[in-house]
């Protein structure tokens, strides 16, 4: 299986600010690296698809890079509404496997 | 509108069975790859089992292949999960997805339902 390990597992940041979440594969996984939001309660959305392309309707701040084993999530300026638990997810291979998860939380 | 929706969850007695459905509507469901994930309370996603558009071939995860079995009913619109015997560890919100492209192999899962949450104890 391929395990995704994602860092850091929560990070505290303010309104306006710029924060980067990472996402390593444990094996070459080409662009096949999603990148999920979830709150509390909610259904998980998908933010990014193909380790960069933008989901249609989720905010231009969030973008995504990497390649093969690693990858990046940003979101280039905080809004309130983006405090939120982060997942990344391989779709190379099944199983499909997700990180641990990365709990963004208002410094 | 585009939605999925899932119903089916409960309390069950371990070694009990339990059949999860997940409506869809604004779209054709067998054209797409459907999966079921999972979410143990407090804890991360969890894959647990897709089937494919067109000829509806199936992969699960290891934890419980023998076990569990989806389907969906084209007519209907539906998708399924029929869980046999159930363990405390599979106590979960389980949700149903929609892979991003149609008539494609799953690349994503861009249509979420909120979960139907399953309690297995006794």
């Amino acid at each position: 299986d391929i395990q995704m390990t994602q860092s850091p597992s929560s990070l505290s940041a303010s309104v306006g600010d710029r924060v980067t979440i990472t996402c390593r594969a444990s094996q070459d996984i080409s662009t096949y690296l999603n990148w999920y939001q979830q709150k509390p309660g909610k259904a998980p959305r998908l933010l990014i698809y193909g380790a960069s392309s933008l989901q249609t309707g989720a905010p231009s701040r969030f973008s995504g890079s990497g390649s093969g084993t690693d990858f990046t999530l940003t979101i280039s300026t905080l809004q309130p509404q983006d405090f939120a638990t982060y997942y990344c997810q391989q779709c190379s291979a099944v199983p499909l496997t997700f990180g641990g998860g990365t709990t963004l939380v208002i410094k | 509108q585009v939605q999925v929706v899932e119903s089916g969850g409960g309390l069950v007695k371990p070694g009990g069975s339990l059949r999860l459905s997940c409506a869809a509507s604004g779209f054709s469901l067998s054209d797409y790859y459907m999966s079921w994930f999972r979410q143990a309370p407090g804890k991360g996603l969890e894959w647990v089992s897709y089937i494919s558009s067109g000829s509806g071939y199936t992969h699960y995860t290891d934890s419980v292949k023998g076990r569990f079995t989806i389907s969906r009913d084209n007519a209907k619109n539906s998708l399924y999960l029929q869980m046999n015997s159930l363990r405390a560890e599979d106590t979960a919100i389980y949700h149903c997805a929609r892979a991003r492209r149609a008539l494609a192999a799953a690349d994503a899962f861009d249509i979420w339902g909120r979960g139907t949450m399953v309690t297995v104890s006794a």
